[in-house]
């Protein structure tokens, strides 16, 4: 069975400063990996996606996630980080038309 | 193009009472998934329907129930509601050709049951 974990409940970051929010996956076959973020009673906003080729995958809002098969990974990178980014961040793989999540990382942004 | 459309935004019912959640894809998608998201399960996939026929089912009782009419649009019912099924309910669109289509989610439904 599918699976994702996100190690990181909460993370807090300086306004500016970087980010990376972990990802790891456990999946039988070549993964198809999504980021969403979530703002407080909202959707599901996607931020990017994997499917295949390059592992470097550009988003939106000057997000990126690089894909580890190694490593089981799919990172998600900002380099600077705005307050506007504070929000809850969602990994997940899908497979057999289902969308398997992680719990989760809270993202706050300190000034 | 139109987002993926929710209806009702909130709900408030009673124990014991069923509801139906609605869901409009979009325009040209033929695959719906509803996941249910509650702060101590996470994000839990419910079923997913393709061109009016469930494809895939989650891990729920009985209760939960969906369809999906010939339009796309979806509904899924839920009867004699418990606390526990207090929720937001997310709708996700999607072509339906394969997962590398992608999925767009609506702004959920929030359930309260009392």
């Amino acid at each position: 069975a599918q699976s994702v974990t996100q190690p990181d409940i909460h993370i807090t970051v300086s306004e500016g400063a970087s980010l990376e929010l972990r990802c790891n996956y456990s999946y039988g076959a070549t993964p198809y990996l999504f980021w969403y973020v979530q703002s407080p009673g909202q959707g599901l906003q996607l931020l990017l996606k994997y499917f295949s080729g390059d592992t470097l995958v550009q988003g939106i809002k000057g997000f990126e996630a690089e894909f580890k098969r190694s490593q089981s990974s799919f990172n998600l990178r900002k380099p600077s980080v705005h307050w506007s980014d504070a929000a809850e961040y969602f990994c997940a793989v899908t497979g057999y038309s289902t969308l398997t999540f992680g719990k989760g990382t809270m993202l706050l942004v300190s000034p | 193009k139109a987002g993926v459309t929710q209806t009702p935004r909130y709900l408030i019912k009673t124990r014991g009472q069923q509801v139906t959640l609605s869901c409009s894809p979009i325009s040209g998608h033929r695959s719906v998934s509803w996941y249910q998201q509650t702060p101590g399960q996470g994000l839990q996939f419910l079923f997913e329907y393709f061109s009016e026929t469930q494809r895939n089912k989650g891990n729920f009782p009985g209760r939960f129930s969906g369809r999906q009419f010939s339009n796309s649009r979806s509904e899924m019912n839920v009867s004699t509601l418990e606390l526990g099924d207090s929720a937001l309910y997310l709708c996700a669109s999607s072509l339906g050709a394969g997962e590398e289509s992608g999925y767009t989610f609506g702004s959920g439904t929030r359930l309260t049951v009392v």
